[in-house]
């Protein structure tokens, strides 16, 4: 299994605070990402990172951001929590894969939050 | 953008049936990828088809690349209950190293 881990797991917070997730890699993989996973709307990009402070918005970047200081690194911030961000939030890395021109993308477990 | 469409959405089947699962792109691509989520875990790749009518197998799954790289195909022979999760295909957008994902196929195989 590829070395991400995310915590928290599990997190349950109250409208208008702020929440921050972490995504921790042990891979050394250039690129890290974040989704979120709802009901019918499937994986959905929120931010990723190119590289240590290279980063850039996904399809639903609204009230998130993201900081990369370390190539081990990636944090999910909410800066200001509301109940539609109530999601299984997923991180992932990627890096060249076998094939040539190929990447490969290894998922964290995820981390559900609840917003109240 | 390119769009994914998978299908059919929800699949309910008995252990020891066949099956296959669909994936619909509205453009050429380049690649494909093939990932199965089991619950309360995040999205493990399966394979990735490069070549328009590639065929791939892993033990009873067999992956189909269709010959005008816009379509692909999941084939499960004998299912069996751990076949059980949400099968995602997913492709790369380019020099953005950005993944798109279809919304999935949740499969699930009853004993």
């Amino acid at each position: 299994d590829a070395g991400i881990t995310q915590s928290p797991r599990h997190k349950v917070t109250e409208t208008g605070t702020p929440v921050t997730l972490r995504c921790h890699q042990t891979e050394n993989h250039r690129y890290m990402y974040w989704y979120r996973q709802d009901p019918g709307h499937g994986l959905r990009l929120i931010h990723y990172s190119y590289g240590v402070k290279d980063t850039d918005k996904g399809e639903v970047s609204d009230g998130y951001s993201v900081s990369r200081s370390k190539t081990e690194d990636f944090l999910l911030t909410l800066e200001s929590a509301t109940s539609s961000q109530t999601s299984v939030y997923f991180c992932a890395i990627s890096d060249l894969g076998n094939l040539p021109s190929t990447y490969e993308q290894y998922f964290g477990p995820g981390t559900r939050l609840t917003v109240t | 953008t390119q769009l994914l469409e998978q299908s059919p959405q929800f699949l309910s089947i008995q252990e020891g049936e066949n099956l296959t699962v669909y994936c619909n792109s509205s453009s050429v691509f380049s690649s494909l990828q093939w990932y199965r989520q089991e619950p309360g875990e995040g999205p493990v790749l399966l394979v990735t088809v490069v070549t328009g009518g590639e065929v791939k197998k892993l033990k009873r799954l067999t992956f189909q690349f269709g010959d005008a790289r816009k379509d692909s195909s999941l084939h499960i022979t004998a299912a069996q209950p751990g076949d059980t999760g949400l099968y995602l295909c997913a492709l790369w957008g380019g020099s953005n190293y950005k993944l798109t994902f279809g919304k999935g196929t949740l499969l699930t195989v009853n004993p």
